[in-house]
């Protein structure tokens, strides 16, 4: 069953805000992927993690795999309208399948103008 | 780039009927899966493959079979669809080399039963 706590469920922000969005378990993750889902479409890989306390960024996404190896974090810098949509975390629990990932139920963030 | 194809992006069926989705993907992937997502629920995976002719079920197989039996190929059967079963269906693929391969997704199938 699902393992993994992703808050904020939703989110409402002005264009060119922050936006920050996290995960968390009970287990020990060995990796950390975030994917971002747009209406209509499947989710689409923004950033994979491999290492406890790596800190990746892609453009104006950032996302770090915590030190605990139970958490993870996104974030979004200036946020801009084309942002809007679902963005999961997912990840490999350390005790699980290598095949499986466990996901997120999803943060929807909605940007106003 | 990787590509996962899936063969209907909407669907509407009605209940007893057989039902199959098929999920193609272009990068020789050993690994390939189906999920399905609710609203609320996020991302739950009925079953996966990791070669042809396996499979091994995920957390909700109850109602569904797959079919695996080219590498490209991976096909999600609901053997007498139910209303249960109107959701959105999402079908990846991953290498299998190394445990940390991420999962790409196609865009999904909606769903309906009738």
């Amino acid at each position: 069953g699902q393992q993994l706590n992703q808050s904020p469920q939703s989110m409402f922000i002005q264009e060119g805000e922050d936006v920050s969005m996290n995960c968390t378990s009970s287990s020990i993750f060995n990796t950390w992927l975030w994917y971002k889902q747009d209406p209509g479409e499947g989710p689409v890989l923004l950033i994979a993690l491999y290492k406890a306390g790596e800190l990746t960024s892609n453009g104006r996404l950032t996302a770090q795999f915590g030190i605990t190896r139970k958490d993870s974090f996104l974030n979004i810098s200036a946020s801009i309208p084309s942002d809007v949509g679902i963005y999961f975390c997912a990840g490999r629990v350390s005790s699980g399948s290598a095949r499986q990932l466990t996901f997120g139920s999803g943060t929807q963030l909605t940007v106003l103008p | 780039d990787v590509k996962v194809t899936q063969s209907s992006r909407y669907l509407v069926k009605r209940t007893g009927e057989k039902v199959f989705l098929e999920c193609v993907q272009d990068m020789d992937h050993e690994n390939m899966f189906w999920y399905r997502q609710d609203p609320g629920l996020g991302l739950r995976l009925i079953y996966f493959s990791y070669d042809v002719k396996m499979k091994e079920k995920g957390d909700i197989p109850e109602g569904y079979s797959v079919s695996r039996e080219k590498k490209e190929r991976f096909s999600l059967i609901l053997e007498s669809a139910s209303t249960n079963q109107t959701s959105m269906y999402l079908c990846a693929s991953s290498r299998r080399q190394g445990y940390n391969q991420p999962q790409h997704f196609g865009d999904g199938t909606r769903l309906s039963i009738l």
